[in-house]
């Protein structure tokens, strides 16, 4: 069984850019979260998918999107980039969409914007 | 609005000591909670979940509706119990509210 991977492990950017994250979910999981970690904060939930389609989203303005994959694999894209989101990024994966599915966490993106 | 409090970012404790990390939560309706933990250069991971009423590796933690509580506890602390550790309320969708965390550091 593959555990969660998420690519690249770090990234600078400027402020105005735009990136793009990528995440495998583990074998078996349909579902992908995204969370932003700030530094000396706790995740915070960004969006999720099931099965291809946006399940739920948090206090994220739209300049975050996200895509899912028919491997179930998945995108977080953030356009014009700004100073404060400069964070760990970290995404999970479960074999469902409800809260009884345990997630299962990769070991982040840390994106730099300068 | 929806909120979960860990008052102390740090917490010192002797080996063999009990240990009790506290999480205070602000949520209307009846929540979910939960505790990660995320050892050092390990992935964050779930440790228990009030809804299993389980003891993970010693710990427990019992959800006070009248407190609006859930402490995590563990009667003697190894030094294998450092690590950080959040805890984190669902209002039963996908959607998860994590504290800011509280390291603690269990000292021989």
């Amino acid at each position: 069984e593959t555990g969660v991977t998420q690519s690249p492990t770090h990234l600078i950017k400027t402020r105005g850019q735009q990136v793009t994250l990528r995440c495998s979910s583990q074998s078996g999981h349909n579902t992908v979260s995204w969370y932003q970690q700030a530094l000396g904060q706790g995740p915070q939930f960004i969006f999720q998918y099931y099965r291809e389609e946006e399940n739920g989203r948090g206090n994220f303005p739209p300049r975050f999107s996200g895509l899912q994959f028919p491997n179930y694999s998945s995108e977080l894209n953030v356009n014009a980039l700004e100073l404060d989101d400069s964070a760990l990024y970290l995404c999970a994966s479960s074999s469902g969409q409800g809260t009884q599915e345990t997630q299962y966490f990769g070991p982040g993106t840390r994106l730099l914007v300068l | 609005a929806q909120r979960v409090t860990q008052p102390e970012k740090l917490l010192s404790v002797f080996k063999g000591a009990p240990v009790e990390l506290k999480c205070n939560y602000s949520y209307s309706g009846s929540p979910e909670l939960f505790w990660y933990v995320q050892y050092s250069r390990q992935r964050l991971q779930l440790l228990l979940r009030h809804i299993s009423r389980e003891s993970i590796k010693g710990f427990t933690a019992d959800l006070n509706k009248g407190e609006t509580s859930f402490h995590l506890k563990k009667p003697f602390a190894q030094e294998e119990d450092s690590a950080m550790y959040y805890c984190a309320l669902s209002p039963g969708t996908y959607k998860y509210i994590f504290g800011t965390g509280t390291r603690l550091k269990v000292l021989a």
